[in-house]
């Protein structure tokens, strides 16, 4: 099946500086990747839709420049989270659509849990 | 009211026991649905799609009725490794919606 690859899996950071969070596809094209967050026992919140070449589509709630997220290539999104703050701490997770139709079927990356101390 | 909901559980059941969970939709436009699987700290994985005929896979079941907008999943002969978390996600024009998730624990 399709493969999406999501890096650093772990990442510990101190107040105030900058994550960022890498995800590709390895092997499709993904003109559409999801980034999603998830705290503790609870669901996953989705943040921005990652649109290829052009700006990401945000949810309602997230600070776009707080999170910022690029998707140049159609194998890549990058969300940095920007002056992280504890509160931030999260697992981040990506996700792309195999470009064959509106499905639906998702890939999942691994995710990427930030702890902000 | 949520566009999609789910009894979050947690479902404890012994092992051999079949369960059902059932996750209710609030948009009559939404398209296409799946049941995910996730397991603790893990990223979610497909479990099955989710079609109006009903469809299985060994001793998974799922039904949708659009009717009632609602879809099922039934697991029988439940196994200690079924122990995870089940999403019900609904697609719906571009957007994708994540119900909450219902907690499975299989008791041994």
């Amino acid at each position: 099946g399709a493969v999406v690859s999501q890096h650093p899996s772990w990442v510990i950071c101190k107040s105030g500086t900058s994550v960022k969070i890498e995800c590709r596809s390895l092997d499709f094209q993904a003109t559409t990747m999801f980034w999603y967050r998830q705290f503790p026992k609870q669901s996953l919140m989705l943040m921005a839709t990652s649109n290829e070449g052009s700006k990401a589509t945000y949810e309602q709630g997230v600070e776009k420049d707080k999170f910022l997220i690029n998707h140049a290539s159609l194998t890549l999104s990058t969300l940095t989270v920007t002056s992280a703050h504890p509160e931030d701490s999260s697992f981040y997770i990506c996700s792309a659509r195999v470009p064959a139709g509106n499905t639906g079927e998702l890939f999942f990356g691994e995710g990427s849990r930030l702890t902000v101390l | 009211r949520k566009e999609v909901e789910q009894d979050p559980g947690p479902f404890n059941v012994p092992e051999g026991a079949t369960v059902a969970f059932n996750c209710t939709y609030s948009n009559s436009a939404s398209q296409s649905f799946f049941w995910y699987r996730q397991d603790c700290r893990k990223e979610p994985k497909l479990l099955m799609s989710v079609y109006s005929s009903g469809n299985e896979d060994g001793r998974f079941t799922a039904q949708l009725n659009r009717a009632s907008q609602y879809i099922s999943l039934l697991i029988r002969d439940s196994k200690l490794s079924d122990s995870a978390t089940y999403l019900c996600v609904v697609n719906r024009d571009d957007k994708i919606i994540f119900g909450k998730g219902t907690r499975l624990h299989i008791l041994p």
